[in-house]
């Protein structure tokens, strides 16, 4: 069975540009979370979709926003980058939602904001 | 707001030490807890997890963990590590029975192994 997968690898954006990311997840799961990860903070969570609605989000500004389709493909959108926006950005994907069911996490987006 | 603390940022280890990383978290209810592992160019990946019963858990590769509730601790243990250890790792903890599914992790421990 094919891993999450994670579009692009890697991205360089300038200040002021938006980006969109994108997550497939393992099939048949339907529940997909995204999280930042830096040096500093370490890893924190963006937000969560299951079944198209976002059902808990973090701590992050506005201009970060979400959406999940209906074969479960999630993706990211962050607008206005900052240079502090520069991070891995992990999408994991799980059977259902719920803390019983493991979270299989992406190789990541590497997102470098100039 | 729930939090993790991993007290070691960096441990470092001959092959064949003994490993114990600590992990305690603040949250009063009942929680599910994880650790991660992230090896060097990889993604994250699960190595063991406790949500009920027996509060020793074993996992991949001869890890195991301890929960103990009254210490708020899940620390992780390894009898012997090896080269192939060095790594990132990452305790996690989410609310059990919450409404979302949450995973709050600590800011890592990098192990490296020294041969």
């Amino acid at each position: 069975k094919a891993g999450v997968t994670q579009t692009p690898r890697y991205l360089i954006k300038t200040r002021g540009q938006q980006v969109t990311l994108s997550c497939s997840p393992i099939s048949g799961h339907r529940s997909v979370s995204w999280y930042q990860q830096t040096p500093g903070q370490g890893l924190q969570f963006l937000f969560e979709y299951f079944s198209e609605t976002q059902r808990n989000k973090g701590n992050f500004p506005g201009r970060f926003s979400g959406r999940q389709f209906s074969n479960s493909r999630s993706e990211m959108n962050v607008s206005t980058l900052e240079l502090g926006d520069s991070a891995l950005y992990l999408c994991a994907s799980s059977l259902e939602p719920g803390g019983h069911y493991e979270q299989y996490f992406g190789p990541g987006t590497r997102l470098t904001v100039t | 707001a729930q939090s993790v603390s991993q007290h070691n940022h960096h441990v470092i280890l001959s092959e064949a030490a003994s490993l114990e990383l600590g992990c305690n978290y603040s949250y009063g209810g009942t929680v599910n807890l994880f650790w991660y592992v992230q090896y060097p160019g990889q993604h994250l990946q699960l190595l063991l997890k406790y949500f009920s019963g027996d509060p020793l858990v074993k996992g991949i590769k001869g890890f195991e963990a301890e929960f103990i509730k009254s210490k708020f601790s899940f620390n992780l243990r390894k009898p012997s590590v090896q080269w192939s250890d060095t790594a990132e790792y990452f305790c996690a903890v989410i609310l059990s029975g919450a409404g979302s599914y949450q995973l709050t992790f600590g800011k890592g421990t990098k192990l490296s192994v020294i041969p």
